[in-house]
């Protein structure tokens, strides 16, 4: 089985330009999630789809970032204008349908290291 | 408020050794699961261990076990017979309800840089 896709797995960037990153969850997990990953730090929430719904995206920059996920599978984070503080690793993963007792763990993907410049 | 602390931001232990990753979180939730997660330096997060706030026995996944003190609030990682392979950033991380109900997100630590000298 496939895991999670993401590409590319690295970008260097100018500030100001825009970058895409893009995202395929394992087949069939219907919850996507985006993390961003500053140096040091553990990954931390920027969006979470059901299907194609964004259900959370409460820490997204709305004034830069947009994500989307047409037909419920892949998905798109997109900055634009980036900044220099953009610089992180973007974390995409996936799961399964919600069982509350079980453990619904996420699988992630290798992620997207952007370096703006 | 951190909800996830990992205060160990690096440890070593000799290879075929048991190391402990310490790790305590904050929740007033009664329903909640605890993860591990493993960073090799490809970036990529592996999923290693899970605990339920229910469950009553300490999990474990072959060389790894989660020792798990409610009371405590506090969720180690224990890795027995560590090998070179496991050098890497560990993260544990908590599922949280979000104020809703009915969806999920899981909460990093800071993680600790484990090297596994030879």
């Amino acid at each position: 089985e496939a895991g999670v896709v993401q590409s590319p797995r690295y970008k260097i960037i100018e500030k100001k330009q825009p970058v895409a990153f893009w995202c395929n969850p394992i087949s069939g997990h219907n919850t996507l999630y985006w993390y961003l990953q500053n140096l040091g730090q553990g990954p931390e929430l920027l969006i979470r789809y059901e299907n194609e719904e964004a259900v959370d995206d409460s820490q997204l920059p709305k004034d830069r970032f947009s994500a989307e996920r047409l037909k419920g599978v892949d998905s798109t984070l997109k900055i634009q204008p980036a900044e220099l503080g953009d610089s992180a690793v973007y974390l995409c993963a996936s799961s399964s349908t919600r069982n509350l007792a079980g453990k619904n763990e996420q699988f992630f993907g290798p992620g997207t290291r952007l370096t703006v410049l | 408020a951190q909800k996830i602390t990992q205060t160990q931001p690096g440890m070593f232990v000799q290879e075929k050794e048991a190391v402990t990753l310490d790790c305590t979180y904050d929740t007033s939730d009664q329903s909640y699961g605890l993860f591990w997660y493993k960073q090799p330096s490809s970036g990529e997060m592996i999923f290693l261990i899970y605990q339920g706030s229910y469950d009553e026995q300490n999990a474990t996944e072959g060389r790894y076990s989660l020792n798990f003190q409610k009371a405590r609030k506090s969720a180690n990682l224990v890795i027995s017979a560590s090998q070179l392979g496991d050098s890497a950033m560990y993260f544990c991380a908590m599922r949280e309800a979000f104020p809703q109900g009915g969806s999920e997100k899981l909460v990093f630590g800071k993680g600790t840089k484990l090297t596994v000298n030879p």
